[in-house]
């Protein structure tokens, strides 16, 4: 069974940084692109980044361009996602997606991320 | 990016059926067959209930059902149960800069 576990969110003033971590097990980690989708409290799904299999292909949404960076460690079946200049805007559930080939197959359960002073 | 279009809300007796839109262009849903759908329970995360238009993953009710005509995809949710009261999101891959668009969500009340 496909398991995905956030972690590495909290409050964070504007500014701040954070680094979300998703553990993975269940299925061959290395083998799959890997994404993280967000929801801020209230309002719909957005995508956020995804990264390729050896983690030398990654893609973000413009609103997070330069500002995030993911990557993975496949010996530790660990997804990353850095975020740094965090905004107000940024704050959302941050959820970690095996992908199923251009479709979200897998989410895990979401870590919060607030950004306030 | 901007998100694809669904109705706000959608609403339908038990037994009945009922179908949710999802309007984009032709970069995205006119341009391929990877539409997918979510279903999100209040405080769950999202759960896939449609891929490649029209197929259902393992497990899923075959009450559910997708379909794609020009620009626009669609979920139908026949024979509608309690249980299906949720949100649902459409979304698609896209040729733009940002590779995946979500829809903005429709919340679906059973009545």
């Amino acid at each position: 069974e496909v398991e995905l576990v956030e972690s590495g969110g909290g409050l964070v003033q504007p500014g701040g940084s954070l680094r979300l971590s998703c553990a993975a097990s269940g299925f061959t980690f290395s083998d799959n692109w890997m994404h993280w989708v967000r929801q801020a409290p209230g309002k719909g799904l957005v995508w956020v980044s995804h990264i390729n299999p050896d983690g030398s292909r990654t893609a973000y949404a413009e609103s997070v361009k330069g500002r995030f960076t993911i990557s993975r460690d496949n010996a530790k079946n660990t997804l990353y996602l850095q975020i740094n200049s965090l905004r107000a805007e940024d704050s959302a559930v941050y959820y970690c997606v095996k992908d199923g080939y251009f479709y979200f197959d897998d989410w895990g359960q979401g870590t919060l991320v607030s950004v306030s002073s | 990016q901007s998100a694809l279009t669904q109705p706000a809300s959608v609403s339908g007796s038990p037994g009945q059926s009922i179908t949710i839109s999802c309007t984009g262009a032709s970069s995205d849903i006119g341009g391929y067959n990877y539409v997918s759908w979510y279903q999100q329970h209040p405080g769950k995360a999202p759960k896939l209930m449609i891929y490649d238009v029209s197929n259902r993953p393992s497990g899923v009710s075959n009450r559910f059902s997708g379909s794609k005509s020009g620009n626009t995809a669609s979920l139908t949710i026949s024979g509608l149960q309690a249980e299906d009261e949720a949100d649902y999101y459409c979304s698609s891959y896209t040729s733009s800069n940002t590779p995946h668009v979500f829809g903005t969500g429709t919340k679906v009340t059973v009545l």
